[in-house]
C-alpha cells in the first residue's frame, strides 16, 4: 500500500527563513501527492499536489514541492517564513489505488519565531 | 460559498454513551468522506459517500460506528457506546468528484472519559 512518511513532528524557524517540510513516499509507481494545511481552527486546506504534470509543483501562499523520484521525496519548501505560515502540514497520497482514499502523514506542526 | 461546516467543534462524553456527529457539504457537492485523527497518529480514512450511498466504509473500525447521509445532503456519524479509543478528531470532506479535491471542515474533537 501506498504511504508517506514526514520527518519531524516539529519545526520551528525563524521569520524570514526558509522553510523546508520533509515527506518522503512509499510507491512503486508514480503517485499522487499532496500537502494540506491545516490553520488553527479551521479546515484542512489544500496546498498543492503532485500529478505527474511537472516535478515542481507551486501551491498557495509562496509553497512549492519538488518531486524527486530517486530520492522518493515530496518536500515543501518556501523561501521567506511569514508568522501567517504557523500551521500544521500534512503531506499524503493516494492509497489502495482509489483515487478518493487518502492517506496522510502524523503532520509537521511549523513554529515561525519572530 | 460556504465550506464544509462540522457540528459540534468539541464533544465530551463518558464511555458508554453515544454520540451524533454531523457535517454538512459544499453545496453542490455528491461526494462526501469522513477521516479521523487519534492523537499522535496519521489522519486516516473512514468512508465515502456519493450522494446518500456508502461507496467504501472499510475505514470504519466497528460496528459501533455508524454514518448515514439521507437525501445525500448532510451527513451524520454515530459512536453507540462510545469507547475510549474512539477519542480524537473527526473531519469531514467533501468533492464534486471522487477524483477532484477534497475540502475540509474543521474537524469536531471527541474526547470519550
Amino acid at each position: 500500500a501506498q504511504s508517506v512518511t514526514q520527518l519531524g513532528s516539529h519545526v520551528s524557524v525563524s521569520e524570514g527563513a526558509l522553510v523546508l517540510l520533509r515527506c518522503n513516499y512509499s510507491s512503486s509507481v508514480p503517485p499522487y501527492l499532496f500537502w494540506y494545511v491545516q490553520y488553527p481552527n479551521q479546515g484542512l486546506q489544500l496546498l498543492l499536489k503532485y500529478t505527474s504534470a511537472a516535478t515542481l509543483v507551486k501551491g498557495i501562499n509562496g509553497f512549492e514541492a519538488e518531486f524527486k523520484k530517486s530520492e522518493t521525496s515530496f518536500h515543501l519548501t518556501k523561501p521567506s517564513a511569514h508568522m501567517s505560515d504557523a500551521a500544521e502540514y500534512f503531506c499524503g497520497t493516494n492509497s489502495g489505488g482509489s483515487n478518493y482514499k487518502l492517506t496522510f502523514g502524523k503532520g509537521t506542526l511549523l513554529t515561525v519565531n519572530p | 460559498e460556504a465550506g464544509v461546516t462540522q457540528f459540534p467543534s468539541h464533544s465530551v462524553i463518558e464511555k458508554g454513551q453515544t454520540v451524533t456527529l454531523r457535517c454538512d457539504p459544499i453545496s453542490g457537492h455528491d461526494n462526501l468522506y469522513w477521516y479521523r485523527r487519534v492523537m499522535g497518529k496519521e489522519i486516516k480514512f473512514l468512508l465515502h459517500f456519493v450522494k446518500e450511498s456508502k461507496q467504501d466504509e472499510s475505514g470504519m473500525p466497528n460496528n459501533r460506528f455508524l454514518a448515514e447521509r439521507t437525501g445525500g445532503t448532510y451527513s451524520t456519524l454515530k459512536v453507540q457506546p462510545a469507547e475510549l479509543e474512539d477519542s480524537g478528531v473527526y473531519f469531514c470532506a467533501s468533492s464534486q468528484a471522487s477524483s477532484g479535491n477534497q475540502f475540509f471542515g474543521p474537524g469536531t474533537r471527541l474526547t470519550v472519559l
